[in-house]
């Protein structure tokens, strides 16, 4: 079966960084589309980024584009997100998503979700 | 940005009643090429990840009970939750993908009267 596991959460300062991974398992991780959504403590979702399934392109929300980078390495089917400059607004619960599409060059909806990483900046 | 928006934030339905919720966007998400309208519906309980229930606007994903529909076209949208159970007690988000970034509605709250 499809899993997503999210690590790398943690209580981290204003301006620090930190690095999220997602582990995937149970289908083909280099087929798919995969992307970050996060929710604010008691807020809605919020996309964002997603990166294609062979990694030739990726976009981002405005909210974090040139603070957030994502990545993926498919020989460990694995994705990752480098969060730079974080801010207090970056609180929230991160989750990997799957998009739904193999091999898709579009993003679509997302098919399964991981159970998320809670990120909390604050001095 | 396409900007989705959703109501009522809030609702109390009684057990076995029907429960509805919109879902507008601040452009049409129908695609001209292919005739489909790229909205999808999820059901997020609390501390759970959102669940998918509808893409396409009206397509209940695999394992979705049927008395979950979707409905609309263009920038106004439906979700039904006929004879709703204890278990439908969730927010309920609609998404577009139409276009780059990716947006959700605010949530809409689904409680029991």
């Amino acid at each position: 079966q499809v899993q997503l596991v999210e690590s790398g959460g943690g209580v981290v300062q204003p301006g620090r960084s930190l690095r999220l991974s997602c582990a995937a398992s149970g289908f083909t991780f280099s087929t798919y589309a995969m992307h970050w959504v996060r929710q604010a403590p008691g807020k809605g979702l919020e996309w964002v980024a997603v990166m294609w399934y062979d990694g030739s392109n990726q976009y981002y929300a405005d909210s974090v584009k040139g603070r957030f980078t994502i990545s993926r390495d498919n020989s460990k089917n694995t994705l990752y997100l480098q969060m730079n400059r974080l801010r207090a607004e970056d609180t929230a619960v991160y989750y990997c998503a799957r998009d739904c599409m193999r091999f898709g060059y579009s993003s679509s909806w997302f098919d399964y979700w991981g159970q998320g990483t809670l990120v909390t900046v604050s001095s | 940005d396409i900007v989705m928006t959703q109501s009522p934030d809030s609702l109390a339905v009684s057990l076995g009643e029907r429960a509805t919720i919109n879902c507008k966007s601040s452009q049409s998400v129908l695609y001209s090429s292919t005739n489909k309208n790229y909205l999808a519906w999820y059901q997020q309980k609390p501390g759970q990840p959102p669940k998918l229930l509808i893409y396409w606007a009206s397509t209940r994903e695999s394992g979705v009970p049927d008395r979950f529909s979707g409905s609309g076209s263009g920038t106004d949208f439906t979700l039904t939750i006929n004879s709703l159970q204890a278990e439908d007690v969730a927010v309920y988000y609609c998404q577009q993908y139409y276009s780059t970034p990716l947006t959700f509605g605010g949530g809409t709250k689904v409680e029991i009267k």
